[in-house]
């Protein structure tokens, strides 16, 4: 099976600026999550979307935003971008089996805002 | 409120010197504490999901116990290619598909 992609892999933007970032999730997993990761902060749960269907968000301001997609693919969003908005984005996508719950992530997308 | 902490912060060995991370945690209800290895730059690749405690899972050099309160990653004769970030996670019983992270273990294996 392929495993989760993002893309793009790296993005350079100016404050105030949006951008929209893609994750394909491994075939079969509809559940998709977000996480951001920084040095100082580590890994933080943006949101999980499962069948189009955001279920869970975590503590960040409103302009994060996602979606997803009737393919399970998912988008997120951040507007007006700031500096500290600087991290690498991870995706992970999530099935239950009968051996219990697996989760993946994909390669991340570095984002710079300058 | 669901934690994790993840001790020590960094562990330098010399290659075949075993050692062991910590991974304490609470949660009101565990579904599931899960490992991974993080290298520089790359998303965390999977190792390991424990359910319940007494629980024990091995890959390789490496393996992982689990009790109520705390997760164990031993590493047996480690060699340099085991240098990386160790992320612990848990995954509480009613919250879905959120997991939460400690800050990681970088273990540095000197050959």
């Amino acid at each position: 099976k392929a495993g989760v992609t993002q893309t793009p892999r790296y993005l350079i933007k100016t404050r105030g600026q949006q951008v929209t970032l893609s994750c394909s999730p491994i075939s079969g997993h509809r559940s998709v999550s977000w996480y951001q990761q920084t040095p100082g902060q580590g890994l933080q749960f943006l949101f999980e979307y499962f069948s189009e269907t955001q279920r869970n968000k975590g503590n960040f301001p409103g302009r994060f935003s996602g979606r997803q997609f009737s393919n399970s693919r998912s988008e997120m969003n951040v507007s007006t971008l700031e500096l500290g908005d600087s991290a690498l984005y991870l995706c992970a996508s999530s099935a239950t089996s009968g051996s219990g719950v697996e989760q993946y992530f994909g390669p991340g997308t570095r984002l710079t805002v300058t | 409120e669901d934690q994790v902490t993840q001790s020590p912060e960094a562990l330098r060995l010399q290659e075949g010197e075993s050692s062991s991370l910590n991974c304490s945690y609470t949660v009101s209800g565990l579904r599931g504490l899960f490992w991974y290895r993080q290298d520089p730059g790359k998303g965390p690749e999977f190792l390991f999901t424990l359910y319940s405690a007494g629980e024990e899972k091995e890959k390789e050099r490496l393996k992982a116990t689990l009790t109520k309160k705390e997760s164990f990653l031993h590493i047996t004769a480690p060699k340099p290619e085991d240098s990386a970030t160790y992320l612990c996670a848990v995954h509480p019983v009613l919250n879905f598909n959120k997991f939460y992270f400690g800050s990681g273990t970088k273990l540095n294996v000197k050959p």
